[in-house]
């Protein structure tokens, strides 16, 4: 079946240092989306990459989407203490229905 | 306020029996899911919808039942047949079915 994959699985920073979550995907996507999930909480969407090689920014956050759309990264520069929570990468696989499926996520802790 | 409201929070149960979680969602969106979501793994589909009165399998549907009587409400069942319900459920809805997903606020099973 379709899996979503994403390195790391965990990473433990100092504030100000900058943090990168990849997801790789073993087919094609049609978009894929991030979200962000807090401590305890429940995910909040992110963004949505769409075309090939795009690449979105939203203040400190960095997301591209590869070339040949089966894999993302998300990068945090300097972070923050609010920035800890779990990543999760979900790509739209082009199966007879299309499918969001889900990585299994990157969780970040930030030290002050 | 627009969202998606899932009930109870936390929930316990003793072996052998069903239970109901709750999900309604008052953002006119057509497409409602659920996931479940085990510590330190993603989110994993249960069911989803994406009309009044049609719903679909997902990865996960055995031992779980699903109803969409109206456009507000996809209430989940656990049945008695789950074999390792206890987890943390998750209701979420989208405008449409390829689109960005709003989750409710969870709901934690226990089973004792």
């Amino acid at each position: 079946g379709q899996q979503v994959m994403q390195i790391p699985q965990y990473q433990h920073v100092q504030e100000g240092e900058d943090f990168t979550t990849y997801c790789n995907s073993s087919t094609t996507l049609s978009n894929i989306q991030w979200y962000k999930q807090r401590p305890g909480g429940h995910p909040v969407f992110l963004i949505q990459l769409v075309k090939s090689g795009e690449v979105k920014k939203q203040k400190r956050l960095t997301f591209q989407f590869g070339e040949a759309k089966k894999n993302s990264s998300l990068h945090i520069t300097a972070t923050q203490t609010t920035d800890v929570g779990t990543y999760f990468c979900a790509g739209l696989v082009p199966t007879g229905f299309q499918k969001l499926v889900f990585g299994t996520g990157t969780r970040l802790l930030v030290s002050p | 306020d627009g969202g998606i409201t899932q009930s109870p929070k936390y929930l316990f149960r003793k072996e052998g029996q069903n239970v109901t979680l709750s999900c309604e969602q008052n953002l006119n969106h057509d497409a409602m899911y659920w996931y479940r979501q085990d510590p330190g793994q993603g989110l994993r589909l249960i069911y989803y919808s994406q009309i009044v009165n049609d719903f679909q399998k997902g990865d996960i549907a055995e031992g779980y039942s699903v109803s969409r009587e109206k456009k507000e409400s996809f209430p989940l069942t656990v049945t008695s047949a789950q074999k390792n319900p206890t987890a943390f459920y998750l209701c979420a809805s989208s405008f449409t079915y390829t689109g960005e997903l709003f989750f409710g606020e969870g709901s934690r099973l226990t089973v004792l």
